[in-house]
């Protein structure tokens, strides 16, 4: 099974920073790593896809990079909407397997 | 638009069975494949299964796998899972989750999810 870490678990952020949440991954999976944002109480929302594109209806603050095994997942100007637990996930193999998360909280 | 609504969860003893259902409309169900996805209370996300759109190919996470059966019926536009010998880490959110038009295991839209929870 493809190993996926996230890092940090947590940060603190205000309004208007720039945030970067990093992804890895425990052997190549090409680009087929997607992003997830999920707010308390609710079901996660698709953000990224294919490591760089955003789906439809996502701000275009939001921005992921990397291949092969190190992903990022960029917010250029945190917004109160933003403050959430992200996910990224690997679609390169079954089983698909998820990060831990990083809940990014307000400062 | 795409809406998902699951439903069956509830309170359930170690060792017994459960079936959840996810009602799919605003889409031709048919045409998609779709996936279970639970969250233990406090955790992360975990997938569970997937199955093509027309029912044939089923995968399944190792922690599941023989206890748990996913179907579908593309006459009612429902997605199943039935849940066998239920243990106490089963107990979790259990969301469906359809394929995005990118892929199959990009999941594009999900359900609000139902909770089991196994306990004597």
């Amino acid at each position: 099974d493809i190993q996926m870490t996230q890092s940090p678990s947590s940060l603190s952020a205000s309004v208007g920073d720039r945030v970067t949440i990093t992804c890895r991954a425990s052997q190549s999976i090409s680009s087929y790593l997607n992003w997830y944002q999920q707010k308390p109480g609710k079901a996660p929302k698709f953000l990224i896809y294919a490591a760089s594109s955003l789906q439809s209806g996502v701000p275009s603050r939001f921005s992921g990079s990397g291949s092969g095994t190190d992903f990022t997942l960029t917010i250029s100007s945190l917004q109160p909407e933003d403050f959430a637990t992200y996910y990224c996930q690997q679609s390169s193999s079954i089983p698909l397997t998820f990060g831990g998360g990083t809940k990014v909280e307000i400062k | 638009q795409v809406q998902l609504v699951e439903s069956g969860g509830g309170v359930v003893q170690p060792g017994r069975s459960l079936r959840l259902s996810c009602a799919a409309s605003g889409f031709t169900f048919s045409a998609y494949g779709m996936h279970w996805v639970r969250q233990a209370p406090g955790k992360g996300l975990e997938w569970v299964a997937v199955i093509w759109n027309d029912g044939n190919i089923k995968y399944y996470a190792d922690s599941v796998k023989g206890r748990f059966t996913i179907s579908r019926d593309n006459f009612k536009n429902t997605l199943y899972l039935q849940m066998k010998s239920l243990r106490a880490e089963d107990t979790a959110v259990y969301y469906c989750a359809r394929a995005d038009n990118y892929g199959d295991y990009e999941l594009g839209y999900w359900g609000q999810g139902t909770l089991v929870t196994v306990s004597s």
